[in-house]
């Protein structure tokens, strides 16, 4: 079955310390995102890659990188210099077909800092 | 720039009763409109969309929306409340700008059905 797969679910972490999280898709999707979600705020936009070795940062960029050097993949880490990173990280890609696009999400990484 | 607001951040609702979920969008363009629903510490899941096809758009799990110009809304409803549809409801706006696609969420509304 074609999705997106998120790992680790859940993810612990240490203060100061990087983590990487994963996306992958066998959608053939060209365009991938990642969110943030915290309670009350919505969804906000961390970084987008519309192609391979491309991306852009989203409104909340700081503290985050991203890499894109696979179609299927778009690993996304949180660095020590994010004050609040305790949040669900949500990746999603997009697909492009006859004028409309529509955007599938995978399950999610709950991502918690001690 | 477009926005989304969806009034309610939490909703709740007797089990057979009407589900009205509101969202408003500003958007200079005609818009493509979607609402998406979250189960706790899920991923979110397409409802339905409006891509300017038909005004009445059908979703799954017996939801629909209205897209309404003139008022600049999309609510989404249901007649009848199920104990399963208690999840957390968003609707969100496209935003097409030079061949970058991009998404605008609202904050999104709980939905609650009683017993």
């Amino acid at each position: 079955d074609g999705g997106i797969t998120q790992s680790p679910k859940y993810l612990f972490r240490k203060e100061g310390q990087n983590v990487t999280l994963s996306c992958e898709q066998n959608l053939n999707h060209d365009a991938m995102y990642w969110y943030r979600q915290d309670p009350g705020q919505g969804l906000r936009l961390i970084y987008y890659s519309q192609i391979v070795n491309d991306f852009q940062k989203g409104d909340i960029a700081e503290g985050y990188s991203v890499s894109r050097e696979k179609k299927e993949s778009f690993p996304l880490t949180v660095t020590s210099a994010q004050k609040n990173p305790t949040a669900f990280y949500l990746c999603a890609s997009i697909r492009v077909a006859g004028g409309w696009y529509e955007q599938f999400f995978g399950p999610g990484t709950r991502l918690t800092v001690l | 720039a477009q926005s989304v607001t969806q009034l309610g951040s939490h909703v709740s609702v007797s089990e057979g009763a009407l589900v009205l979920l509101r969202c408003n969008y500003s958007s200079s363009v005609p818009p493509y409109l979607f609402w998406y629903v979250q189960y706790p510490n899920q991923g979110l899941q397409l409802l339905l969309k409006y891509t300017s096809a038909a005004t009445l758009v059908k979703g799954i799990n017996g939801f629909e929306a209205e897209f309404k110009k003139s008022e600049t809304s999309f609510h989404l409803t249901k007649p009848s409340a199920h104990m399963s549809d208690a999840a957390e409801y968003f609707c969100a706006v496209s935003e097409r700008n030079s061949g970058t696609y991009k998404y605008i969420f609202g904050t999104g509304t709980r939905l609650k059905v009683l017993a």
